[in-house]
């Protein structure tokens, strides 16, 4: 059974720092794209960042470049969102997914809330 | 990337049908047949419902379709449960890896 279950979120303050964590099982994380979405309260999901898997691309949305960082640790099935810089409208819950080739998200987690405030 | 083009709201009588819309640009929904559609009651994790357009993963009933026209994807829920009350997403590749959602529609059985 696949299963994802997100870590780390937490309250921060505006400009600081967070690591996120998704430890994933039930597959081979090392053969799968990685993704993370977030949905900040009371609106819509954004999606975060795209990793693949047996090409090692990273891509991000404009909102997060240059301020989040995704990695892979797949001796120990782990997907990573360091999280550098943080705004106010970084506040969301951030959900790792699992993407499939034609850009979709089979297998979400139950997310983590991240909380950016003063 | 700006959001896909959603309603706010939709709603139906158990038994009835309703489409949910979902307009785009020839950047992201006209652009590919990369489209897909989730469920998602607040608190839990969203769960997909439709890929490529029009393809249901194993274990989502065929109550649940999806079709494409230029920029405007669609949901179709027939046959309309009361389960099925929960917020929708639309989702587009739009190249480059990158993604864009819908706003979201907030589905409420009557």
């Amino acid at each position: 059974e696949v299963q994802l279950v997100e870590s780390g979120g937490g309250l921060v303050q505006p400009g600081g720092s967070l690591r996120l964590s998704c430890a994933a099982s039930g597959f081979t994380l090392s053969a799968y794209n990685m993704e993370w979405v977030r949905q900040a309260p009371g609106k819509g999901l954004e999606w975060v960042s795209y990793s693949g898997g047996t090409s090692g691309t990273i891509i991000y949305a404009d909102s997060v470049k240059g301020r989040f960082i995704m990695s892979r640790d797949t001796a120990k099935n782990l997907v990573f969102l360091q999280m550098n810089s943080l705004r106010d409208e970084d506040t969301a819950i951030y959900y790792c997914a699992r993407g499939r080739y034609t850009f979709y998200f089979d297998y979400w987690g139950q997310g983590t809330l991240v909380t950016v405030s003063s | 990337q700006s959001a896909l083009t959603q309603p706010r709201s939709v709603s139906g009588s158990p038994g009835q049908s309703v489409t949910i819309s979902c307009i785009g640009t020839s950047s992201d929904v006209g652009g590919y047949n990369y489209v897909s559609w989730y469920q998602h009651h607040p608190g839990k994790a969203p769960k997909l419902l439709i890929f490529d357009v029009n393809e249901r993963p194993s274990g989502i009933p065929d109550r649940f379709s999806g079709s494409k026209s230029g920029n405007t994807a669609s949901l179709t829920i027939s046959g309309l449960q009361p389960e099925d009350e929960a917020d929708y997403y639309c989702c587009s590749y739009a190249g480059s890896h990158t993604r864009v959602f819908g706003a979201g529609t907030k589905v409420t059985v009557l």
